[in-house]
């Protein structure tokens, strides 16, 4: 147990559905960082949040979107999914915002039929 | 912007040889972090390396950073199949974001 957990493991949805993906950083840390890794393109930086807030964005489509909430948990919402948003979401945190040594959830597999 | 390239994409070893793999940024890098996947698994960190020329041991593992702070190595000695699994590096790019390389997957052969 990394310390990181996230919900739910696995989940099958049909195209044009909305999903949230649910992530408790490890205990002590502020910084929550969301990824998504498929087959063909790796681990792919998505957003990061820091004690709340919003601090650097990646390659996330606009149907995405995340916030943290005042506990530090954290929730990716996917909507209007697409066969291609079946991947690997990795929740990741760190103790601040020098993003040393990230911890990473066991993930949420999506798979979108 | 910054590129981290990671090669080899595949590494097929026997168990008991030695291995490299490499990570090379377009850029001079503050920090470079090291991780592994296992089949079916997470990122799991192994090691931050700072200092340019910096070496770092954990058992049959060797991390080294380059001297001008572009390119970083991870050696493998005497590999097991315990080493199985997908590596990767990772440079900062900006406020507390991390770019992973595409990494190298490593398949043991007994």
């Amino acid at each position: 147990d990394s310390g990181v957990t996230q919900t739910p493991k696995h989940l099958i949805t049909a195209t044009g559905q909305r999903v949230t993906l649910r992530c408790s950083p490890r205990s002590g840390d502020l910084s929550v960082y969301w990824y998504q890794q498929s087959l063909d393109q790796g681990l792919q930086f998505l957003i990061q949040y820091y004690n709340g807030e919003e601090r650097a964005k990646g390659n996330i489509l606009e149907r995405f979107s995340a916030q943290q909430f005042p506990d530090l948990h954290s929730e990716l919402n996917l909507s209007s999914l697409e066969l291609g948003d079946s991947a690997l979401y990795f929740c990741a945190s760190s103790v601040g915002r020098d993003n040393y040594g990230y911890t990473f959830g066991s993930g949420t597999r999506l798979t979108v039929v | 912007g910054q590129q981290v390239m990671q090669i080899p994409q595949y590494q097929h070893v026997q168990e008991g040889e030695d291995f490299t793999t490499y990570c090379n940024s377009s850029t001079t890098l503050s920090n470079i972090q090291w991780y592994k996947q296992r089949p079916g698994g997470h990122p799991v960190f192994l090691i931050q390396l700072v200092k340019s020329g910096e070496v770092k041991k954990q058992k049959r593992l060797t991390f080294q950073f380059g001297e001008a702070k572009k390119n970083s190595s991870l050696h493998i000695t005497a590999t097991q199949t315990t080493d199985v699994g997908t590596y990767f590096c990772a440079a900062p790019v900006g406020w507390g974001k991390l770019q992973f390389g595409a990494g190298t997957q490593v398949v043991v052969t007994p």
